[in-house]
């Protein structure tokens, strides 16, 4: 079974341009995450898909962030125009339900805006 | 607004060794509580989780404690090996998951 997977591994983008993230998650996962990790600082909660809904977008830090899930499969989150604290590695993680289930984590995008 | 604090930031012990790490949360409605380790340049994976109708959980030299009254929980591993070298995040959840800043776990040889 593939995990779930993100691209690209790693973005360098100058502040003012757009960028768009991807995330695969597990097949049949209704449940899909974001998060974004600061460099020292904690995994923070970004949103929430099931299915192609948002369930809990309240960690979105602004209207810079665009995620979209489209049929409930792939999601992309988009960051335009990026800002230089826009900086970090962006985690996508997926599960089979919410609740107690395990969230499967992708390997992360690092997100670097000069 | 919700948080966890997640102590030591760093940790090293000698191989062998016990490391604990140590959480506290701050909604008294979380009720689930899942580790997950980052080995370097990996993805970050659940190792052990909690429910808070449970005190305690282990899983071969991995345990994980929990205390609602006081609203903290720990880690332990037991005779640490050089492959328990990672980030570790603690985190707690009610309606989403909110994670620690993590500790890095450093096993010395």
């Amino acid at each position: 079974e593939a995990g779930v997977t993100q691209f690209p591994s790693h973005s360098v983008i100058e502040k003012g341009q757009t960028v768009t993230l991807r995330c695969d998650p597990i097949s049949g996962h209704d449940n899909l995450y974001w998060y974004r990790r600061v460099m020292g600082k904690e995994i923070k909660f970004l949103l929430h898909f099931v299915k192609e809904s948002k369930q809990d977008e309240s960690g979105m830090p602004n209207n810079r962030f665009l995620a979209e899930r489209t049929g409930g499969t792939y999601s992309t989150l988009k960051v335009q125009p990026a800002e230089l604290e826009d900086s970090g590695v962006y985690f996508c993680a997926s599960s089979q339900a919410s609740g107690f289930d395990e969230q499967y984590f992708g390997p992360g995008t690092r997100l670097t805006v000069t | 607004g919700e948080n966890v604090e997640q102590h030591p930031s760093t940790l090293s012990v000698q191989e062998g060794d016990s490391a604990v790490i140590k959480c506290t949360y701050s909604d008294s409605a979380s009720n689930y509580f899942p580790w997950y380790k980052q080995e370097l340049g990996k993805r970050p994976q659940l190792i052990i989780d909690i429910r808070s109708n449970v005190g305690e959980k282990k899983d071969q030299r991995i345990a994980v404690t929990l205390n609602k009254t006081a609203k903290h929980f720990s880690l332990h591993i037991t005779e640490t090996q050089p492959e328990d070298s990672a980030v570790y995040f603690c985190a707690a959840r009610h309606d989403k998951i909110i994670f620690g800043k993590g500790t890095r776990l450093h096993i010395l040889p």
